[in-house]
């Protein structure tokens, strides 16, 4: 049973570039949590959706970011023009459909480097 | 507003000896709980969780974790150390009242055990 995925791995960007970051939940999971995990601090909720439904985008910054988990494919974190200040490793988790008591997996994540 | 604290930003012990990690939460009302590990370049990995029932939970790795509610506190323990525990460790919370929403992390916890 395969983890959570994502990729890329590591991502090169040059300021003002857009940058795509993907992630395919675990089998039979159907929630998709987005984390920013700058240095030296703990990890920050980003968004939170639902087969093609943003929940919870509340920890989103309110320019330049979106996210969307279509029926089928990968979710995808898209930020556009980035900036140095977006460097950061991006995780995505993910949990079964419905209780708080489910247990968000987390994937490898993705480290950003805007040059 | 809830939220997390891990007071010790590293934490040092030599293998063999006992190791806790310590954790306090705020949230308005009953706390899930959670203990993630984080090794260098990897996501994060689940160790256990509360949710209701015996305040001492069990979990990856020979960890274990107390719950106590009168000191809302959630220290991470494990009674004899291995050098290969050395890592990052976040502890987190959501509220019990709020499915699905995401969790709240602290800044993390780096355990470093010597030989």
């Amino acid at each position: 049973n395969a983890g959570v995925m994502q990729n890329p791995r590591h991502l090169v960007r040059r300021r003002g570039q857009e940058a795509r970051l993907r992630c395919s939940p675990m089998k039979g999971h159907s929630h998709v949590y987005w984390y920013r995990q700058l240095p030296e601090e703990g990890l920050k909720f980003m968004v939170y959706l639902q087969k093609e439904n943003i929940i919870d985008e509340s920890g989103m910054p309110k320019e330049r970011f979106s996210a969307e988990f279509p029926k089928e494919g990968p979710s995808i974190l898209r930020i556009q023009q980035v900036v140095r200040g977006d460097s950061a490793a991006y995780f995505c988790a993910s949990s079964p459909p419905g209780q708080a008591t489910d247990t968000q997996y987390f994937g490898p994540g993705t480290r950003l480097t805007v040059l | 507003a809830q939220s997390v604290a891990q007071p010790e930003d590293q934490v040092n012990v030599a293998e063999g000896n006992p190791l806790t990690v310590k954790c306090t939460y705020s949230v308005s009302g009953n706390p899930y709980l959670f203990w993630y590990v984080q090794y260098p370049n990897r996501g994060l990995q689940f160790l256990l969780k509360y949710i209701t029932g015996d305040n001492l939970v069990k979990g990856s790795y020979g960890f274990e974790a107390e719950f106590n509610k009168s000191q809302t506190s959630f220290h991470l323990k494990k009674p004899s150390a291995l050098v290969s525990d050395s890592a990052l460790y976040f502890c987190a919370v959501r509220d019990i009242n709020q499915a699905g929403t995401a969790l709240i992390f602290g800044k993390g916890t780096t355990l470093s055990v010597s030989s």
